[in-house]
């Protein structure tokens, strides 16, 4: 079974600040794909980036990366020059084969001005 | 269409009311899944559909629930003799495979009063 770990369940940043936040995962699987949603207060999930067991390097969209240290099993994502509409839940899920994503509790982010 | 495309948004039923919910996903997506997200939680997997055929519905919590997607395009949720715990978010998502990276709707809001 896959899971997923989000230890913070909120967290502050200041307006223009980078923020980090946690996650890790269990798998016993060796190919796999790691993802991160925001999700808003309207409810609805937004893709925001995705790395793969398999990617030499860590994945960046954007203000979005990912630091992924698969040796450690864990898949931060790193949120530079935060901006008000930051402020969100986000989930970090995980899947691979043939298996559905598997989402993490989530972490709720809230940017200060 | 261009998105995934939820209906209703809203839906308040009475207790032992039936419900069904409409999911109609990215044309030309394959696969479609459901989730069940209860308040201040993460999406949890109901089942996964490939075209018209469902290939896991492990996450379905008792027999009450049922999905479909006879044409493999447009699935319904249904839920028998509703309960208060079944008060949550419904999510829909579709996605090209099984190993993309799902596209979400904006969700069923369930309160089973």
């Amino acid at each position: 079974a896959q899971k997923i770990t989000q230890t913070q369940p909120g967290m502050f940043v200041q307006e223009k600040e980078a923020v980090t936040l946690d996650c890790t995962y269990d798998t016993s699987d060796p190919s796999y794909g790691l993802f991160w949603y925001k999700q808003p207060s309207s409810g609805e999930m937004i893709f925001l980036i995705y790395q793969g067991s398999y990617d030499q390097q860590n994945a960046t969209e954007g203000r979005y990366s990912l630091n992924f240290q698969k040796a450690r099993k864990s898949a931060n994502l790193v949120i530079s020059a935060s901006q008000l509409g930051d402020s969100a839940m986000y989930f970090c899920a995980i899947n691979s084969g043939n298996t559905p994503l598997v989402f993490g509790k989530g972490t709720r982010l809230s940017v200060i001005a | 269409g261009a998105g995934v495309s939820q209906s209703p948004r809203y839906k308040v039923a009475k207790r032992g009311q039936d419900v069904a919910l409409r999911c109609d996903p990215i044309s030309g997506h394959v696969s479609l899944f459901w989730y069940q997200q209860a308040l201040g939680q993460g999406p949890e997997f109901l089942t996964y559909f490939q075209n018209e055929a469902q290939l896991d519905k492990s996450g379905l919590p008792s027999d009450r629930f049922f999905a479909e997607r006879p044409e493999g395009s447009v699935s319904t949720l249904k839920i028998q003799r509703t309960q208060q715990e079944d008060s949550a978010v419904y999510l829909c998502a579709s996605s090209l495979l099984q190993a993309y990276g799902y596209t979400f709707g904006s969700g069923t809001r369930l309160t089973v009063v």
